[in-house]
């Protein structure tokens, strides 16, 4: 079974903060992805890597920053935390089977409740 | 603009009956579809999958449907269940990335 963990389920920050959120899988998948989920948008995604040290801008990265020092592990980063970005962060692995049209599934760690006071 | 739509946010259906869930894409290079079911306070799970050469695959109480000339999909669950309420977020791959739609509550009464 794939595991994708997230280092904490619920985190309450202030305004200014520097926030550190953390995400491992166990199944030395190549892909790592994070995303945010807010009501009636869906998931949108800030930021993926590819590969150790690899690092690309998602759909939303603004005010945000990853860290992939190592294969099994994901780091977003808030520089300073702003109270727009209260939201569910979400986390997600991929294995990334060459070949087109064949499915590279991606699974999720449960998500961090994030809010900036 | 929205290449994965899911149009009904919501959907009540009646337990042991038929819940269909649709979604419409406008991106023709997606290469495989996804299916996923969050429940609140939790990440999303994986369902099922469909390669875009397929037009159906099957798992247990789940079917997707793929009618790419129409650029629809859809999600049978059959029969629904009271645990299947939950939000239900389709999503369209390429090269590992995935876009995904804006969900669809569905609510099973027993």
């Amino acid at each position: 079974d794939v595991k994708v963990t997230q280092s904490s389920r619920y985190l309450v920050k202030r305004t200014g903060e520097k926030v550190f959120l953390e995400c491992v899988q166990d199944m030395d998948h190549e892909n790592m992805f994070w995303y945010r989920q807010d009501p009636g948008l869906g998931l949108r995604l800030i930021y993926f890597s590819y590969d150790v040290k690899m690092k690309e801008k998602g759909d939303i990265p603004e005010g945000y920053s990853v860290s992939r020092e190592k294969k099994e592990r994901f780091s977003l980063i808030l520089e300073s935390a702003s109270t727009n970005q209260t939201s569910m962060y979400l986390c997600a692995s991929s294995l990334n089977p060459q070949g087109s049209e064949i499915v590279d599934t991606q699974y999720f760690g449960p998500g961090t409740r994030l809010t900036v006071l | 603009d929205q290449q994965v739509k899911q149009n009904s946010p919501s959907l009540s259906v009646q337990e042991g009956r038929i819940s269909i869930l649709n979604c419409d894409y406008t991106n023709s290079m997606f290469d495989y579809f996804l299916w996923y079911k969050k429940y609140p306070a939790e990440g999303p799970t994986f369902l099922i999958s469909i390669s875009s050469i397929k037009d159906k695959n099957e798992d247990g109480r789940f079917t997707v449907f793929l009618n790419k000339s129409a650029k629809h999909l859809s999600l049978h669950i059959v029969p629904s269940q009271p645990g299947d309420s939950a939000v239900y977020f389709c999503a369209g791959g390429s090269q590992g990335n995935l876009i995904f739609g804006k969900g669809t509550k569905l609510s099973v009464k027993p």
